[in-house]
């Protein structure tokens, strides 16, 4: 069964702290993994695809990685509108078009 | 409009109500999709339909009809609900089964409320 993990639930830094968030997954087969992030009452928006393990992405502060098992977003020198919930979520090869999805972690960063 | 547009953006329903949830796309995708997000869970994936394939997902009560008129527009009929169908239900749309650079686009969802 497929499935993804992500750690922490939740994260509270100051601003300007850079920290790391964890996806953890198990698939058949990858056919790419993606980073959302939502902001309360809306729907999650699209920040990166991940499709092979030692590819970079990057947007402003926030760099996604990817190895063969997990998957990091690198969060630098926060802002407070960087506050959201990030959601992983992963296509696996035998899925059509079905995306897994994460738990999130809540991400707060403080001035 | 752009993007995917969903209505109404929150909803009071009595558990003997039924109401529609409905969801346009303008992104000329050719898959669209159901998920509800509770407190505390990953989002569940409801229901897909694309040219592909139409899912009925075994595992989500006959309370939940799913209708999909055309490439569009997405409908979520809902009767009889119980208080923990309480939830964010979104609505997504993708290209369809070639295009994944951009995973989904989700709209801003319906917040339901059962009492």
């Amino acid at each position: 069964e497929d499935q993804v993990t992500q750690s922490p639930e939740a994260l509270r830094l100051q601003e300007g702290e850079s920290s790391s968030l964890n996806c953890s997954y198990t698939v058949s087969g990858l056919r790419g993994l993606f980073w959302y992030r939502q902001d309360p009452g809306k729907g999650p928006e699209f920040l990166f695809t991940l499709y092979s393990a030692g590819e970079e992405k990057e947007k402003e502060r926030l760099k996604a990685t990817l190895t063969k098992k997990e998957s990091f977003l690198h969060i630098t020198a926060p802002k407070p509108e960087d506050s959201a919930t990030y959601l992983c979520a992963v296509l696996p090869e035998a899925a059509g078009n079905k995306l897994t999805f994460g738990g999130g972690t809540r991400v707060l960063v403080k001035p | 409009e752009t993007g995917v547009t969903q209505t109404p953006r929150h909803l009071v329903m009595g558990m003997t109500n039924k109401k529609s949830l409905k969801c346009e796309q303008h992104l000329g995708h050719n898959a669209m999709y159901w998920y509800k997000q509770s407190a505390k869970k990953p989002l569940e994936l409801m229901f897909v339909y694309s040219l592909e394939e139409r899912v009925e997902n075994n595992s989500v009560p006959s309370r939940f009809s799913p209708e999909c008129p055309n490439s569009s527009h997405l409908f979520l009929h809902l009767h009889t609900l119980q208080p923990e169908d309480s939830a964010l239900y979104l609505c997504a749309s993708s290209p369809g089964t070639g295009d994944h650079n951009y995973g989904y686009t989700f709209g801003s969802g319906t917040r339901l409320t059962v009492v």
